[in-house]
């Protein structure tokens, strides 16, 4: 069935290091890659998203890359500060938009 | 934030017993989603919404059932817990499939023991 991959499981990085975090993905219809930020005790947020018209997307300190040939996106932290720290997960959705699938997640720490 | 709520957050329940989970919204979207959240699993999709009494299965639907009676409320049942279903449950809402993106409720930590 359909499968994300995540790597690495933890991320352990000093403040202003970048912090890069991989995901791929089995179905080759997946069109949407969203990325979503977990804090302790909360639901995800989404904090970057790319669909696959695109291979690039930054948002300040954030970016998401995506090769649709190899199947697999990435999460790119820059200047990463204290409040980083916390769990990501990457996700790849079909048409339809209704099955979202999701990676294991990373748990990031970032050593002030 | 999305007005998105859960309750109960926190529950204890033995095994064999019903446990209902419910899911309110106030962002009037059409699609509504539980998940639950294991360590080293992610989130897995359990069952979705896509309309009031629109409900279809997820990937790890067995021993769960869903019903959506009114657009702001989806319900999650356990008919008779185990303790494999010991586990966070979130739910998330959406507006649209051509909008993708998702909105997640706080929680519920339930406990089966």
């Amino acid at each position: 069935g359909e499968n994300v991959e995540q790597h690495p499981s933890t991320l352990s990085v000093q403040e202003g290091d970048s912090a890069v975090i991989k995901c791929t993905y089995s179905d080759s219809a997946s069109n949407y890659f969203p990325w979503y930020k977990q804090e302790l005790g909360k639901g995800p947020q989404l904090i970057i998203d790319i669909r696959s018209n695109v291979g690039e997307k930054k948002d300040q300190r954030i970016a998401v890359t995506l090769n649709k040939t190899a199947k697999h996106f990435s999460l790119h932290i820059t200047e990463t500060q204290p409040e980083d720290s916390a769990v990501y997960f990457c996700a790849a959705m079909g048409t339809g938009g209704f099955k979202t699938i999701f990676g294991a997640g990373t748990r990031l720490f970032v050593k002030a | 934030d999305a007005g998105i709520t859960q309750s109960p957050r926190h529950k204890v329940t033995e095994t064999g017993t019903p446990v209902t989970l419910r899911c309110h919204q106030t962002e009037n979207h059409r699609y509504m989603y539980w998940y639950r959240q294991d360590p080293g699993h992610g989130l897995r999709l359990i069952h979705y919404s896509y309309g009031v009494k629109d409900t279809d299965k997820g990937e790890v639907s067995d021993g769960y059932s869903v019903s959506r009676s009114k657009t702001e409320d989806f319900l999650l049942t356990l008919e008779s817990a185990t303790s494999s279903q010991t586990s966070v449950y979130f739910c998330a809402i959406s507006e649209d499939p051509g909008v993708y993106e998702q909105y997640f409720g706080p929680g519920t930590r339930l406990t089966v023991t």
